[in-house]
């Protein structure tokens, strides 16, 4: 995880509440990135951003907004309009100069809906 | 359909023995990315092969990539129980500035 911190590790509630996904990274890097892990389907992009105060949809946006007002920190709200939210969340961040660089990825958030 | 996709979707071996997984994408790629998950964790990076590389090593790894066949291939040698994972592909692909997974091998090293 080596500079990437993801809170809370595991996080419940209740069906119709919105949730805050908390990322925050102390690596210095540019690109952080949202992804959505089901059981037997692999990552999922939700959103990402490349530099401070802009952010673009991945492939799943819908139900989930963000933010980036610093460049350390990268919040996910997984709004109450997102249909099956239950599932692992991980945050990761990706180095000046993206190309051929490698992600880095935070342990993660599992989150329960119920 | 996902862009990378690795085969098989999972391997048992004894430990000692040598583990292959394969990756084939559908379009261009910048590079071409290993990644391994341990249980409940998040991803580590293992291996980046760009485009115009064939083959690349890395301690026990070895991966190869043949762009003709769109394909990839990680070898790790001399597996230990440790090896005991999920392992995704991932490419950068040329048309989009993201890295789009597979789905995954779990792989069992049986001590």
């Amino acid at each position: 995880d080596g500079g990437i911190t993801q809170s809370p590790k595991y996080l419940f509630r209740k069906e119709g509440q919105n949730v805050t996904l908390s990322c925050e990274q102390n690596l210095n890097h540019d690109a952080m990135y949202w992804y959505r892990q089901d059981p037997g389907q692999g990552l999922r992009l939700i959103y990402y951003s490349q530099i401070v105060n802009d952010f673009q949809k991945g492939d799943i946006a819908e139900g989930y907004s963000v933010s980036r007002e610093k460049k350390e920190s990268f919040p996910l709200t997984v709004t109450s309009a997102q249909k099956n939210p239950t599932a692992f969340y991980l945050c990761a961040t990706q180095g000046m100069g993206s190309y051929n660089s490698p992600l880095h990825f935070g342990n993660g958030t599992r989150l329960t809906v119920t | 359909s996902q862009q990378g996709e690795e085969d098989p979707q999972a391997l048992s071996i004894q430990e000692g023995e040598n583990a292959t997984m394969n990756c084939s994408y559908k379009t261009s790629i910048n590079n071409l990315q290993w990644y391994r998950q341990n249980s409940g964790r998040g991803l580590v990076h293992l291996i980046l092969i760009r485009s115009n590389e064939r083959e690349k090593h890395s301690g026990r790894l070895r991966v190869t990539l043949d762009t003709s066949k769109k394909s990839s291939s990680l070898l790790i040698t001399a597996s230990r129980a440790a090896d005991t994972a999920s392992y995704f592909c991932a490419t950068d692909q040329r048309a989009f500035r993201k890295l789009t997974f597979g789905k995954g091998i779990t792989l069992s090293v049986r001590p």
